[in-house]
């Protein structure tokens, strides 16, 4: 079936460096996507979203990036700060019937180095 | 501080237990939800409510029933869990369901022992 992944699992990065948190989506339906960080303990919070009629969005240091062509959708975060340690998941929604909602990626998880 | 609270936080049960999660949205959205989040899958979508009815339920074992009183409020109840139903329980609302963001709740998280 439909399916988002993520490449990579997990993703160390040294403080003040940038990150890049992947996500591949199977459904070239989909037309809206967000990312959501999840810390530990706590429920997922909205960080950014992009409809497929957009190849980038950006917020406070983090960018959305969405590559249509080869079904990938990519969150980058500048400066990566301690705070920014936690669980990163993509989400998809089909675009489909009433009902039908947004598939979840199993999450990377970010650890940020001193 | 989030727009969707979640009680209990925490709740231990028992496999012949009655109880049940409450979640209130201060969003003014249309649409609630209950996922699933366990250990090793991705979050699974339960059920899903649209102004108090509900719309879908990704064939859910009987033994979790919601309950949606009006469009801020939504339970779920729980009776005879089994022990891999432990996980986190979320809830969540967007406006409407479909395209819409999708915010949630800090969880709770069941334990049935």
């Amino acid at each position: 079936g439909e399916s988002v992944g993520l490449h990579l699992p997990t993703l160390s990065v040294q403080e003040g460096d940038n990150s890049i948190i992947n996500c591949a989506y199977s459904n070239s339906a989909s037309d809206y996507f967000i990312w959501y960080k999840q810390e530990s303990g706590k429920g997922p919070q909205f960080i950014i979203d992009i409809r497929s009629n957009m190849d980038k969005r950006q917020g406070q240091r983090v960018t959305v990036l969405l590559n249509k062509t080869v079904k990938h959708l990519s969150l980058q975060i500048a400066a990566t700060q301690p705070g920014d340690s936690a669980v990163y998941f993509c989400a998809e929604n089909p675009g489909d019937n009433y009902g039908q909602n947004f598939v979840f990626g199993p999450g990377t998880r970010l650890s940020v180095l001193p | 501080e989030t727009g969707v609270t979640q009680t209990p936080r925490h709740l231990v049960m028992g496999m012949t237990n009655k109880k049940s999660l409450k979640c209130e949205q201060h969003l003014g959205h249309n649409a609630m939800y209950w996922y699933k989040q366990s250990a090793k899958k991705p979050l699974e979508l339960m059920f899903v409510y649209s102004l108090e009815e509900r719309v879908e339920n990704n064939s859910v074992p009987s033994r979790f029933s919601p309950e949606c009183p009006n469009s801020s409020h939504l339970f779920l109840h729980l009776h005879t869990l089994q022990p891999e139903d432990s996980a986190l329980y979320l809830c969540a609302s967007s406006q409407a369901p479909g395209t819409n963001t999708i915010y949630f709740g800090e969880g709770s998280w069941l334990t049935v022992v």
